[in-house]
């Protein structure tokens, strides 16, 4: 079955360290792999997207994400954290090939991120 | 540029009353729709996704349905609500397999 896994519910970071979000995917062939972040009762925002090419992909507020193909992770990374950078936080993953499903978005269960002041 | 509407953004609903919630885009053409339900602000689960006009597939059974009676146009329905149907809905598009997809502001829905 296709998944994807956010190991930790919450993570804690001071203001100005970096931060790292956890992500790690199982699906059949190459995927396209996303990050999106939801303010409260808002809609999701897409951060950044991985498709083909340099494993490190730069998206939007300085986060970036770094492609491990063997280890089939897509972490979300960011030099130095900011109190307005909490959230939650999903990783998604698109199938990409033959395969049916490939219109669906698979999104992992989501990371609460707190940065403290 | 492309824009998603998604409407009311809160409802209170009584049980056993029916449901209508409308997605629409703007601004491109023939895009896929989704229709997402995010349980206590936690994971999305789909429920329906649509590649064209009355093509729909379901991903869970249950006591929604969705139709899309135009391009651009996607609906969720209950004729029935539970309880169990409350949660955060959210509508979203995306265009061609490699492009990310765009979420509306959702519906919070509340059936008391």
């Amino acid at each position: 079955a296709q998944s994807v896994a956010q190991p930790e519910d919450q993570v804690n970071v001071a203001e100005g360290n970096p931060l790292t979000v956890k992500c790690t995917y199982s699906v059949s062939g190459n995927p396209y792999l996303f990050w999106y972040v939801q303010y409260p009762n808002r809609g999701l925002q897409f951060l950044l997207k991985y498709i083909t090419g340099d494993n490190l992909v730069k998206g939007s507020y300085g986060f970036e994400a770094e492609f491990n193909k063997s280890q089939t992770s897509f972490h979300l990374k960011k030099p130095s954290a900011l109190v307005s950078d909490s959230a939650l936080y999903f990783c998604a993953v698109r199938p990409y090939g033959s395969t049916s499903g490939t219109y669906k978005y698979i999104f992992g269960t989501g990371t609460r991120l707190k940065v403290l002041a | 540029s492309q824009t998603i509407h998604q409407w009311p953004a809160t409802l209170v609903q009584p049980v056993g009353s029916p449901l209508s919630l409308e997605c629409t885009v703007e601004g491109t053409s023939n895009p896929n729709l989704y229709w997402y339900r995010q349980a206590a602000g936690r994971g999305l689960q789909l429920l329906f996704y649509s590649v064209g006009i009355g093509q729909i597939s379901s991903e869970v059974p249950q006591n929604l349905s969705a139709s899309r009676p135009q391009d651009r146009q996607f609906i969720l329905s209950s004729k029935k609500l539970l309880l169990s149907d409350s949660g955060f809905y959210l509508c979203a598009w995306s265009g061609d397999r490699n492009t990310e997809a765009f979420f509306g502001q959702g519906t919070r829905l509340t059936v008391v």
